[in-house]
């Protein structure tokens, strides 16, 4: 069974901290993706990522940085969290190719106080 | 730059109906991949269904189909024969043809609820 795990459901942090989004896939998928779900906005990409290493800014970086150290571990970093910045945040892996699915983990609800 | 837009926020069926999900987009390019996503209240995002642009067939998974009007930039979603199971945000959503075909543009969803 395929599968996209996102290391924390919930997550609670103050204004001005430094916060990690860990994100596994295990399907050895070459893309991974980092999204942003808001109500009445659907979802916008932040960074992906299409090799180790390898990273392009989405639609919305800003206030935003990842790391692709290993093919199945894409992290997402907020620098200097604020409150705007609470959100769903969905991590997606799929292989190379356009028609290829997309793989999504459970999502972190993350609350900036 | 691709927009995808979803012109329905909500929309209700009863059980056993069914319902055609709306989906319009713009791209000046003329390859292109088109998908729907389901996500059910706190659960993972899964595939529905995907469409080749460069294919006239309307894609069909078992009461899932597609309405494909390419000319139209159109790709509506019909859910036959409703299950309460089906009740999920939807969304559609859209991936450039070819090399560096990498992220996909989704619109802002769709609220399906299904009455029993």
């Amino acid at each position: 069974d395929v599968k996209v795990t996102q290391s924390s459901r919930y997550l609670v942090k103050r204004t001005g901290e430094k916060v990690f989004l860990e994100c596994v896939q295990d399907m050895d998928h070459e893309n991974m993706f980092w999204y942003r779900q808001d109500p009445g906005l659907g979802l916008r990409l932040i960074y992906f990522s299409y090799d180790v290493k390898m990273k392009e800014k989405g639609d919305i970086p800003e206030g935003y940085s990842v790391s692709r150290e290993k093919k199945e571990r894409f992290s997402l970093i907020l620098e200097s969290a604020s409150t705007n910045q609470t959100s769903m945040y969905l991590c997606a892996s799929s292989e190379q190719g356009g028609n290829t699915e997309a793989f999504f983990g459970q999502g972190t609800r993350l609350t900036v106080v | 730059a691709q927009t995808v837009t979803q012109s329905q926020p909500e929309m209700s069926v009863q059980e056993a109906e069914t319902v055609t999900l709306s989906c319009t987009y713009d791209t000046s390019e003329s390859d292109y991949y088109l998908f729907w996503y389901k996500q059910p209240p706190s659960r993972q995002m899964i595939l529905v269904i995907r469409q080749e642009a460069y294919k006239q067939q309307n894609a069909t998974e078992n009461r899932f189909s597609v309405n494909f009007q390419k000319a139209a930039k159109s790709f509506s979603l019909k859910i036959s024969d409703s299950q309460l199971g089906d009740a999920a945000m939807y969304f559609c959503a859209y991936r450039t043809y070819g090399a560096g075909s990498y992220q996909l543009t989704f619109g802002k969803g769709t609220k399906l609820s299904v009455i029993p």
